[in-house]
């Protein structure tokens, strides 16, 4: 089984329903991102969550809600999806203890708003 | 806030050659790290390289922190190292990685 888990791997959707995209992870990291990547370009930031009581707003967070629900789940909803919330979706989770924070990625989660 | 450009942008090559892939920050960074997201969208750490040089097999990095840039060698290219190679840095008043557009490298057979 995969460390970074996310699902589901791919989702169509219409504009103005709801949308969850999870996260879940076994490498015990204390840490986890999510990140969206758009054609071109790099990841931005969405929110991140250095614990369960620890939630912030990254680069690009509007338009998009998270909830912590256990040490190894980090969920991303959209409440109302719009067509440039198309993208490639990204959870990722870092190791605080080892002071690198180096980034482990699930496989991401693609998304299509039509 | 800090930019990240990488270079270039995209690079072609036959199986066997070496490249240079260069990574330049705006301002001073840490954290510096190197990603390779394979062609079915997978993204690898590669390095965690804030400053000197690291070596894994083909790949190398070295980052210069007081110059502002890092530099990802890979010899004897492989079709297996298709992909876009990303850098991340951060600032240190700050957690968020900021990422270049990422370097699209494509091997030839």
């Amino acid at each position: 089984d995969a460390d970074v888990t996310q699902t589901p791997r791919n989702r169509i959707t219409k504009t103005g329903k709801r949308i969850m995209l999870e996260c879940s992870q076994t490498k015990g990291h204390d840490r986890m991102y999510w990140y969206r990547q758009d054609p071109g370009l790099g990841l931005r930031l969405i929110y991140y969550s250095f614990d369960v009581k620890d939630i912030n707003k990254g680069e690009i967070s509007d338009g998009y809600s998270v909830s912590r629900q256990a040490q190894a789940k980090f969920s991303l909803s959209l409440e109302s999806a719009i067509p440039n919330q198309t993208a490639l979706y990204f959870c990722a989770t870092s190791d605080r203890s080892s002071g690198a924070n180096v980034l482990t990625f699930g496989a991401g989660s693609r998304l299509t708003v039509l | 806030g800090i930019q990240v450009e990488q270079s270039p942008p995209d690079l072609i090559l036959q199986e066997g050659a070496n490249s240079t892939l260069r990574c330049n920050f705006s301002d001073s960074v840490n954290n510096l790290q190197w990603f390779h997201q394979n062609p079915w969208g997978q993204l690898i750490n590669l390095f965690y390289i804030p400053s000197g040089t690291k070596q894994n097999g083909r790949l190398s990095a070295t980052t210069v922190a007081t110059e502002r840039y890092s530099l990802l060698y890979i010899s004897s290219s492989q079709t297996t190292d298709s992909g876009v190679y990303f850098c991340a840095g951060r600032m240190d008043s700050n957690y968020q990685l900021i990422w270049g557009a990422g370097t699209k490298l494509i091997i030839k057979p």
